[in-house]
This record gives structure tokens, sequence and C-alpha cells, in this order.
């Protein structure tokens, strides 16, 4: 079992609608919990962070996480043709602790 | 917010040279810095945990004569791929953490270093 999974997609969204990405860890030490958004050819840049049980909401942007079932999710709302990328998530044990990647979710937003 | 810096953006070299990677924390000081590799069309792998003035801890099944980890200041790691190989030819990201506050730390990314070994 990988540590960290995600559906490789695409996850193909008509622009405007909500775009959900899904992520399960193994670990459950873990403690910090990270979205990153990465274009082709680039490096991630990071989207959100979430610590605690709940919802995170940054603009378009919502995470969720649920520790008790291991599994934290993205929402992308209002998608548009530049979110289209492959989203990472990524965990640690502990702030500043090395990070853990998923193999990542390709999101494709059509006009 | 933070920068971090790697030069070069991409290299090419021939099969058994030496690369040297430089990862520069531009605005602020790291005591951390992590270096990834990212081969086409998968996800990032951690190669090492790089500590300013200590040995680099690597990953398992990271070779570390091959992958030479220096951070001799808190605002630069280098990452040299000695005998490089084709199968070397990847794409190099290092990360730099920085201490927010209250706990919280942050890692931020370079733009990364393409190589490709001939």
């Amino acid at each position: 079992q990988k540590e960290v999974e995600q559906n490789s997609g695409p996850l193909s969204v008509p622009e405007g609608a909500i775009a959900s990405l899904n992520c399960t860890y193994s670990d459950r030490g873990s403690q910090s919990f990270f979205w990153y958004r990465q274009y082709s050819g680039k490096s991630p840049e990071l989207i959100m962070f979430i610590y605690s049980n709940g919802d995170k909401e940054d603009g378009r942007f919502t995470a969720q996480l649920n520790k008790a079932s291991q599994y934290v999710s993205l929402l992308i709302r209002d998608s548009q043709p530049s979110d289209s990328a492959t989203y990472l998530c990524a965990v640690s044990k502990a702030a500043g602790n090395k990070l853990t990647f998923g193999g990542g979710t390709r999101v494709l937003v059509k006009p | 917010g933070a920068v971090v810096s790697q030069h070069p953006s991409w290299v090419i070299c021939k099969s058994g040279t030496s690369v040297k990677i430089e990862c520069r924390s531009l605005d602020f000081q790291a005591t951390t810095m992590f270096w990834y590799r990212q081969f086409p069309k998968q996800s990032l792998m951690l190669m090492a945990t790089s500590n300013e003035g200590s040995k680099a801890t690597y990953e398992q099944g990271v070779e570390k004569d091959k992958f030479l980890i220096n951070h001799a200041s808190l605002t630069l790691s280098t990452l040299t791929v000695t005998s490089a190989h084709p199968e070397d030819s990847s794409f190099y990201i290092c990360s730099a953490s920085q201490h927010l506050g209250q706990g919280a730390v942050e890692q931020y990314f370079g733009p990364g270093t393409r190589l490709t070994v001939t």
C-alpha cells in the first residue's frame, strides 16, 4: 500500500464547475497535510495546508481533513482553464518534517 | 513570499561526468533543505534531507556516494550527481523550510533543474 494515494485522473470538469480531488494516507501519525499544484515542466506551488480536522477555505479552494478516515480532499470552485494542472497531495508527520507525496491527480478544465 | 532559486535551470552532460546543482533561499534562512527527484509522469520522490552544518539524511535506495549533498550555510545547499549516467536524467527539485512562528513551518520549492545525461 502506498503511503499517500490519489486517483491519477485525468479529472475532466467543465469551466465554472467544482472539481473534487481526494487523497488517502496510511500513516496515522501524519500531522500536516498539503495540496500543491504543478504545471507541466514546473516545480510544485503550495495551494493550501491544513492541520486540523474540518474544512479550511482560501478563495476558490477548500481543503477538508478527516483524520479518523485518513482522508484529505480539495475542492476547486468555479474552475478555470488555468486550473488545469496536476494536483499533488503531501503529508508530513510534523511541521517542517519531510513531505511524502501522492502520485498526483491531473485536472483538465474544459472551456 | 519566500523565494528559493536553483542553478542551473537545465544542464546537459556526458555520461561519466559530475554535475553540481545549487539551491539557495534568497530572502530567508533555511535550516533544512530537501532534495527531490521527479521522473516524467511520476510524482516527487524525496532523495535526502539536508540540515545546515551536518550530514544529509538519505532516503532508502538513494546512493549517498553518488548524490553528494552539502549544506554549508543557512542559504545554500548543493547536490552533486557524480559519474552521471543516462538513468540519472530527471527533474531535480529542492525545497527549503522556513519557520513562520507559532510552530508553523512552510516548505518553499525551487524552480527545479532538468538534468539530461547523454
